[in-house]
C-alpha cells in the first residue's frame, strides 16, 4: 500500500450536503496537507496541519489529525457545485525534508 | 501573472523521440519539484532542485534528466520515449521552511 490513501476512492453528493473525506498514512509526520485538484488542472494548496495540532479550521473546510491512528480526515461543509474535484492528502516527514508522499486521492461530484 | 508555468500543456510524440518540458516560477521560491501523475491520477515525485541543486532523486530511469538553469526554471529532458511515459507531469515549486507546494498547470505526455 502506499504512504496516504484516501477513501473513499470516489463520493457523490447533493449540493449543501457535507463531505468527508479520510486519509490513512504509514509513517511518522511533522505535517499532513489536504490539495484539491479540478479536472485537467495542477493541484492546490487547501490547509496543513502539523502534527501537533488536531484540528484546524478554513472557511468551509475543516481537518482533523489523529496521529495515534496515523489518520486524518478532511470535512467539507455546505458543499457546492465548484467543489467537484479529486482531493489529496501528502504527508512530509522528519527525514524526508520537503518531500510530499500523496494519497491516492478522493474524487469528489457534487450534484446540482 | 502566472506563478508556475509550464510548456508545452499538451505533448504529443511516437516512441523513441527526446522530448523536453519546461517550467519556470515567478513567486522567488528556491525550491522546484517534477512529479508525474499516471492515468490512476497517482502522483509521485521524480526530481527536486533547491537552488539548482538536486536533493531528491527518485528512482526513475536515467532516460529522464532535469535541468535547473537558475531557481526559477526546471527543465525535465526525456530521451528515448516509452509508451510507459505517458502521463502529466507537473512542476511545482515552494520555499524553503514552507511545506505549501504551488503546482503548475501540467504537460500531458502522450507516446504512441
Amino acid at each position: 500500500s502506499q504512504q496516504g490513501e484516501e477513501d473513499p476512492q470516489a463520493l457523490s453528493i447533493q449540493e449543501g450536503e457535507n463531505a468527508t473525506m479520510n486519509c490513512s498514512y504509514k509513517t511518522s509526520i511533522n505535517n499532513l496537507q489536504w490539495y484539491r485538484q479540478n479536472s485537467g488542472r495542477g493541484l492546490v494548496h487547501l490547509i496543513l496541519i502539523r502534527s501537533n495540532e488536531r484540528e484546524k479550521h478554513s472557511g468551509r473546510l475543516r481537518v482533523t489529525l489523529d496521529t495515534s491512528k496515523k489518520s486524518s480526515s478532511l470535512l467539507i461543509t455546505a458543499s457546492r457545485a465548484a467543489d467537484t474535484a479529486s482531493y489529496f492528502c501528502a504527508t512530509d516527514g522528519e527525514t524526508s525534508g520537503s518531500r510530499l508522499t500523496f494519497g491516492e486521492g478522493t474524487q469528489l461530484t457534487v450534484n446540482p | 501573472d502566472t506563478a508556475v508555468s509550464q510548456t508545452p500543456k499538451y505533448l504529443v510524440t511516437q516512441m523513441g523521440n527526446d522530448k523536453s518540458i519546461k517550467c519556470e516560477q515567478n513567486l522567488g521560491h528556491d525550491t522546484m519539484y517534477w512529479y508525474k501523475q499516471d492515468s490512476k491520477k497517482f502522483l509521485k515525485i521524480m526530481f527536486s532542485y533547491n537552488n539548482k541543486e538536486l536533493i531528491i532523486n527518485e528512482t526513475v530511469p536515467n532516460r529522464f534528466s532535469p535541468k535547473s538553469p537558475d531557481k526559477a526554471h526546471l527543465n525535465l529532458h526525456i530521451n528515448s520515449l516509452e509508451l510507459g511515459d505517458s502521463a502529466v507531469y507537473f512542476c511545482a515549486s515552494s520555499q524553503r521552511g514552507n511545506y505549501e507546494q504551488y503546482f503548475g498547470p501540467g504537460t500531458r505526455l502522450t507516446v504512441t
